[in-house]
């Protein structure tokens, strides 16, 4: 398998845009989390899935972003309309059933002008 | 938000020295603490884990010592050596719906 995969590895949005970003996560793999990656804040838990289900989406920083699992191998993570706060790494991670190692995804580096 | 606490948030170590880097919970009812590993450029990957009704666990030159009355635990590298230059995240993990939280992480640097 080739592990979590993120699209795209970065990119570059004027504020206001739409912003998606992608995950297919490994094959198996009934967790999803998000999560995002600044120097002051560290790695923040934005939303998890456990088959395919919204679990906790109080990490979510507020409406303009949205999270979904259309099916059990690939999640979005939407921002409408971005700003530059937004900008950071953002990673998703997957893991087995019952098995608490979480593998991440390369990331992916937004930035918000 | 922060519910895994880290320090420090960096660490200057010499070659042959050891590393400490220490995390501190407040729900007692986290059952699983792992250590992340990230590189530049990469996205963490899980380095060493333990349960909380051991107060060690040994893997090579990495341990983790775990104070379940405290809430605290921590990673020691022994004998650290530059290629262990990364961030660190210490987490907890609830195992019966896998939410996992992280420390805000500690970059550490091992000089030659």
């Amino acid at each position: 398998d080739a592990g979590v995969i993120q699209s795209p590895r970065h990119e570059v949005t004027e504020m206001g845009q739409e912003v998606t970003l992608r995950c297919k996560l490994i094959s198996g793999h009934n967790s999803l989390f998000w999560y995002r990656q600044t120097m002051m804040r560290g790695l923040e838990l934005l939303i998890y899935f456990n088959n395919n289900v919204p679990i906790d989406d109080s990490g979510m920083p507020e409406d303009r972003f949205s999270a979904k699992m259309p099916n059990a191998s690939f999640s979005t993570l939407k921002i409408q309309p971005s700003e530059p706060r937004d900008s950071a790494v953002y990673f998703c991670a997957s893991s087995p059933a019952l098995n608490t190692e979480a593998f991440f995804g390369q990331g992916t580096r937004l930035t918000v002008v | 938000q922060q519910q895994v606490k880290q320090s420090p948030q960096s660490l200057i170590v010499q070659k042959g020295g050891i590393s400490i880097i220490n995390c501190a919970y407040e729900n007692t009812a986290f059952d699983y603490f792992p250590w992340y590993q990230q590189f530049p450029g990469k996205g963490p990957a899980l380095l060493i884990a333990i349960r909380p009704d051991v107060s060690e666990k040994k893997e090579g030159r990495f341990t983790i010592s775990f104070n379940k009355s405290a809430k605290q635990f921590s990673l020691h590298i022994m004998d650290s050596q530059p290629g262990d230059s990364a961030t660190y995240f210490c987490a907890a993990c609830l195992l019966f719906n896998n939410d996992m939280r992280f420390g805000a992480g500690t970059r550490l640097t091992v000089k030659p």
